[in-house]
């Protein structure tokens, strides 16, 4: 059974600041990791996804995976209060056609 | 425009009456999703689908039937709801050029 572990918060941040969001997972075999944004009430959308070790940049948005040590992280530069959300890190073992497990989700505060 | 489509929006109704939440996806996606949401417990995995007459039981499949006699459809049924099944439903299908799921925009379902 894969799990995935995440702080559920609130974490607050400043506007302008880094906000760094972590997420740790069980399952050794897992090779694709996603962070979803859900706004209250709304449905989850998609930020990023990453697959190889390292960093990758997409905008204010930085994903950083770790296999060795299973975690994953988000991090978002320059934290707008259009950020306040709920991020949910998601993985998959295998195949695109395996069901992804969710973390139950950071909720993330931005104070103007 | 790519889009999952769940209906209805909110729903109340009775212990015992049976109830359809339709889901469908204008995508051609093979792979399609259930889950509910509930505080503190993250979105968990009810059914899912991995073509045209093929499902499976996620995490918390108790209480619920699918089906799947075409692609695009992908119907929940609840045949005797519970007051313990109010919860927030989405569904979603699985994009092979995003590596991410898209959601519907959820069913917010109340058992009294």
């Amino acid at each position: 059974q894969k799990e995935v572990e995440q702080n559920s918060g609130p974490l607050s941040v400043p506007e302008g600041a880094i906000a760094s969001l972590n997420c740790t997972y069980s399952d050794r075999v897992s090779q694709s990791f996603f962070w979803y944004r859900q706004y209250s009430g709304k449905s989850p959308e998609l930020i990023m996804s990453i697959y190889s070790n390292g960093d990758k940049e997409d905008g204010r948005f930085t994903a950083q995976l770790n296999k060795a040590s299973q975690y994953v992280s988000l991090l978002i530069r320059d934290s707008q209060p259009s950020d306040s959300a709920t991020y949910l890190c998601a993985l998959q073992g295998g195949s695109g056609n395996t069901p992804l497990v969710f973390g139950k989700g950071t909720r993330l505060s931005v104070i103007a | 425009e790519a889009q999952v489509t769940q209906n209805p929006r909110y729903l109340i109704t009775v212990t015992g009456k049976k109830l359809t939440v339709t889901c469908s996806q204008n995508m051609n996606h093979e792979y399609m999703s259930w889950y509910r949401q509930d505080p503190g417990l993250g979105l968990r995995q009810i059914y899912y689908s991995m073509n045209v007459e093929v499902t499976d039981k996620g995490d918390v499949p108790e209480g619920y039937k699918v089906s799947r006699k075409e692609k695009r459809n992908f119907p929940l049924i609840l045949e005797s709801p519970s007051p313990n099944q109010t919860s927030l439903y989405f569904c979603a299908s699985w994009d092979r050029a995003t590596y991410g799921y898209t959601f519907g925009s959820g069913t917010r379902l109340t058992v009294v």
